[in-house]
């Protein structure tokens, strides 16, 4: 059954790094989207991705966080200079015709 | 708040008892899904409901819908220990491949 992956599995990075982070959706979907999950906290959507560019996006993602479909298959989150507060666990999700947005197992990102 | 709300909190049963979750909303929607996240994991897509349909089943799930309360219940018929999980509804607004936003979730615990 196909399936989102994303990579890595847990990131560490010091305050001030860049990350990127990645996903791999469903070969057929068209829409893709990052959310994340603060440890403890609820899920909570960052951005929306149609068509090669950024349909919605959440106050969260402001100017430090970006977004890419590079190719055919990947898709992209990257927080230009993380801080303490973006530790989270990132997913990223996609959906077809359907509606049913599938979620990947998620990237651990731990600043320090 | 927009966001779907679950109750309880917590629930514990005994394997083989059936397990109710409710999640409850304030705005209106395009359809509502349901998640299974085991702790620290990803998000497993269990049954997607739209705002026209009542009830739907997938194996031991049974998800209801009613508009009228913004309400939907997530029933898991015969539990088992693996089911042992966090339930989360996410509601989709408008369009249908727009952002979910999620609850708070509902901490399933399975006794052997």
């Amino acid at each position: 059954e196909p399936e989102v992956t994303q990579t890595p599995s847990h990131q560490v990075t010091q305050m001030g790094q860049e990350v990127i982070l990645r996903c791999v959706p469903i070969s057929n979907h068209l829409y893709f989207y990052w959310y994340r999950q603060i440890l403890g906290q609820k899920v909570e959507f960052l951005v929306s991705f149609y068509n090669n560019e950024i349909s919605e996006k959440s106050e969260i993602f402001d100017d430090q966080f970006s977004v890419e479909r590079p190719d055919g298959s990947n898709f992209t989150l990257k927080i230009r200079s993380t801080k303490l507060e973006d530790s989270a666990m990132y997913f990223c999700a996609s959906s077809g015709t359907s509606n049913e947005q599938f979620f990947g197992p998620g990237t651990r990102l731990t600043v320090l | 708040s927009q966001q779907g709300e679950e109750d309880p909190q917590a629930l514990s049963i005994q394997e083989g008892e059936n397990a109710t979750m409710n999640c409850s909303y304030k705005t209106s929607i395009n359809n509502l899904q349901w998640y299974r996240q085991n702790s620290g994991r990803g998000l497993v897509h269990l049954i997607l409901i739209r705002s026209n349909e009542r009830e739907k089943h997938s194996g031991r799930l049974r998800v209801t819908l009613d508009t009228s309360k913004k309400s939907s219940s997530l029933l898991i018929t015969a539990s088992r220990a693996a089911d042992t999980a966090s339930y989360f509804c996410a509601r989709g607004a408008n369009f249908g491949n727009e952002k979910l936003t999620f609850g708070t979730g509902t901490r399933l615990t399975i006794i052997p």
